[in-house]
């Protein structure tokens, strides 16, 4: 089955305690990407990365770091966390640049809620 | 950045159709438009995606028109389970920017039974 799966699902951590969300596809896809989602403000691309050793920030990389060292895996780095960065994470996986164009059709993981007390 | 407007939330009945209208002035020459839906905490997923004209699945139908400034999701005979969060997505059109995608906010759409 094609999917993007994400450990955990559930995180509750203190602020400053290094942590990593883990993202998986099993799709060959070569875009991924994080985004959150707090209410109010919608979905909020972190970071990017069209293939492996190329990464690129969203709108919100502040406080993040990504790495892309195979193709299905995309993890999602908080070096020191903090309260702000409460929120719902969702990674994503779509096909990347076909014929010049990016494909928009991307494939979510289920979300990882982060609580940073 | 990319900047796409849609109504913040539409209302609708059982049976009936839902057109959910995204604007989206700047959208590059090269860029197609793309639809989400999203349940309460779960991930967004794909609907539909298109160019110009019209573009039908299963599930929707997408209406663009010539000058692609906008574009129309039409969601026949809608139930309750219809009842989610609906985003529209296009690529930035300042292609210094990247690949980023910028999602806009999203028109909640409530099915009444």
């Amino acid at each position: 089955e094609a999917q993007v799966t994400q450990n955990p699902r559930y995180l509750i951590t203190v602020t400053g305690k290094k942590l990593t969300v883990t993202c998986s596809q099993n799709m060959n896809h070569e875009y991924m990407s994080w985004y959150r989602q707090d209410p109010g403000l919608g979905l909020r691309q972190i970071y990017y990365s069209m293939n492996v050793e190329v990464t690129d920030k969203g709108d919100v990389p502040e406080g993040y770091k990504v790495s892309r060292k195979e193709k299905r895996n995309f993890p999602l780095i908080l070096e020191s966390p903090s309260p702000n960065q409460t929120s719902l994470y969702f990674c994503a996986s779509s096909l990347g640049l076909t014929s010049g164009f990016l494909s928009y059709e991307q494939y979510f993981g289920p979300g990882t809620r982060l609580t940073v007390t | 950045l990319a900047k796409t407007t849609q109504p913040i939330s539409m209302d609708s009945y059982e049976g009936q159709e839902v057109n959910i209208t995204c604007s989206h002035n700047n959208i590059a020459t090269n860029d197609y438009i793309t639809w989400y839906q999203q349940f309460p905490s779960q991930g967004p997923r794909f609907i539909i995606q298109g160019y110009k004209t019209k573009v039908t699945n299963e599930v929707a139908s997408l209406f663009i028109p010539a000058d692609r400034k906008s574009s129309t999701l039409s969601l026949p005979r809608v139930s309750l389970s219809d009842t989610a969060v609906y985003y529209c997505l296009v690529g930035d059109e300042n292609k210094a920017a990247g690949n980023k995608l910028t999602f806009g906010g999203g028109t909640r759409v409530l099915v009444k039974p």
